[in-house]
């Protein structure tokens, strides 16, 4: 089956750097996708991979290694703002998007 | 203002009963798609239409049934509501469907009892 993991939950501190993982198992790959998702919100776009390497964005960055099924989220200079859930998404070979359940991301002052 | 917009915002349902949750874009977009996203799940994807004029099966399209008259509107209906249809729903589009990035409307509360 296909499938698509990354943590439940995470914390990290005003200022500082966090990285959220996601590894994925699917039928074909055509992109990698991260979005967020404010509570009682809409997801919205943030990055897309398709070839290994990093792809930065001012504060975020997202990296791809297709061979491994692995992909993360960089985000820069926490801002309290970036409390919010993401989602890490694939494209399989059907064109459809596979999503994983999403990291809820807490930011403390 | 451009968007996607859906309708109702929430809704609490009694079972056995018929639903429309309506969907709107404003974008000129091919692709459209319906998904539902429930506590510790991914969003799921029930139905899709890559074009004005077809439609397609998601991973969950069972109870659900969809239509794809013109380009701006892709309906939902619920034909006869289970609670275990009791879900958040997004509508989202996107350009084509091979598109790098899809937009999504603000989401439909539904509670089915």
């Amino acid at each position: 089956g296909q499938n698509i993991d990354q943590p439940t939950e995470m914390t990290a501190t005003e200022g500082a750097i966090v990285q959220i993982n996601c590894t994925y198992q699917t039928s074909g790959f055509n992109g990698l996708f991260w979005y967020q998702q404010h509570a009682g919100e809409a997801p919205t776009f943030l990055s897309y991979n398709v070839l290994d390497g990093l792809e930065e964005k001012g504060r975020f960055s997202s990296f791809l290694s297709r061979s491994k099924g692995y992909s993360y989220l960089l985000l820069k200079e926490l801002q309290m703002k970036d409390s919010a859930s993401y989602l890490c998404a694939v494209r399989d070979s059907n064109y459809q998007l596979i999503w994983g359940a999403g990291t809820k991301l807490i930011i403390k002052p | 203002i451009a968007g996607i917009t859906q309708a109702p915002t929430s809704q609490i349902l009694a079972a056995g009963r018929r639903m429309t949750l309506r969907c709107t874009q404003d974008m000129r977009h091919n692709a459209m798609y319906w998904y539902r996203q429930d506590l510790g799940l991914g969003l799921r994807l029930i139905h899709y239409s890559n074009t004005a004029g077809t439609t397609g099966k998601g991973e969950v399209p069972d109870g659900y049934s969809v239509s794809r008259a013109n380009t701006d509107d892709f309906p939902l209906t619920l034909a006869s509501a289970v609670p275990s249809q009791t879900s958040v729903y997004f509508c989202a589009s996107s350009e084509g469907s091979e598109d790098t990035e899809a937009f999504f409307g603000q989401g439909t509360r539904l509670t089915v009892v």
